[in-house]
């Protein structure tokens, strides 16, 4: 069975400070990996994904994800984070081949100050 | 193209009561998920849908839970009776993709058994 680990629950920032989430997922096979975002009061929009090819993914709004597939992470990056970016982030993943759902991490809540 | 629409967006009922959320999907999308996260663990899938029919059901927490995908639109997750651990937010997705790589969520249920 899949799983999804985020390191920390909850993160508070300030305005132009680096972010990095933590993200480890257990699986034996082949996945795909995501970053969701939940801003307040709206849906969860897609950050970015990775299904194959370079490693360091770009996403929208300026974050990027490195997978490394020895250390099982798919850590999500932002050299400067805004107070916009206060949401909640999840991790997730699917198996590649076949039939897969996603499985989510618990999510980290993101707080930037102004 | 209108999103992935959910109602109620929040939902407060009595332990013993019978609620049901309703999911209307991006037009033209085969496959419906339904997802759920309880108040601090991770969202966790309940069951997909192919047009009208079941794919998969295996997240399905019991049988008090039924769901339903008419005519392969719209679908609705009925709960009867409520419980209290039945309380979290309940989020519906659509995709053209079989493996929904292409997942767009709605903004949820929040569901509140007392």
């Amino acid at each position: 069975a899949q799983s999804v680990s985020q390191h920390n629950h909850h993160v508070i920032l300030s305005e132009a400070a680096s972010l990095e989430l933590g993200c480890n997922y257990s699986y034996g096979g082949t996945v795909n990996l995501f970053w969701y975002v939940q801003y307040p009061g709206q849906h969860l929009q897609l950050l970015l994904k990775y299904f194959s090819g370079d490693p360091l993914v770009k996403g929208i709004k300026g974050f990027e994800a490195e997978f490394i597939k020895s250390k099982f992470s798919f850590n999500l990056r932002k050299p400067s984070v805004q107070w916009s970016d206060t949401a909640e982030y999840f991790c997730a993943v699917n198996a590649k081949s076949g039939y897969s759902t996603l499985t989510f991490g618990k999510g980290t809540m993101l707080l930037v100050s102004p | 193209e209108a999103g992935v629409t959910q109602f109620p967006s929040h939902s407060v009922i009595e332990k013993g009561q019978t609620v049901t959320l309703r999911c209307d999907p991006i037009s033209g999308h085969d496959n419906l998920y339904w997802y759920r996260r309880v108040m601090g663990k991770e969202i966790k899938f309940l069951l997909h849908f192919v047009k009208e029919s079941k794919q998969d059901e295996s997240g399905m927490p019991n049988n008090r839970f039924l769901a339903e995908r008419t005519g392969g639109t719209y679908s609705t997750l009925k709960v009867q009776p409520a419980e209290l651990e039945d309380s979290g937010v309940y989020f519906c997705a659509s995709s053209q993709e079989f493996q929904g790589f292409g997942y767009t969520f709605g903004s949820g249920t929040r569901l509140t058994v007392v």
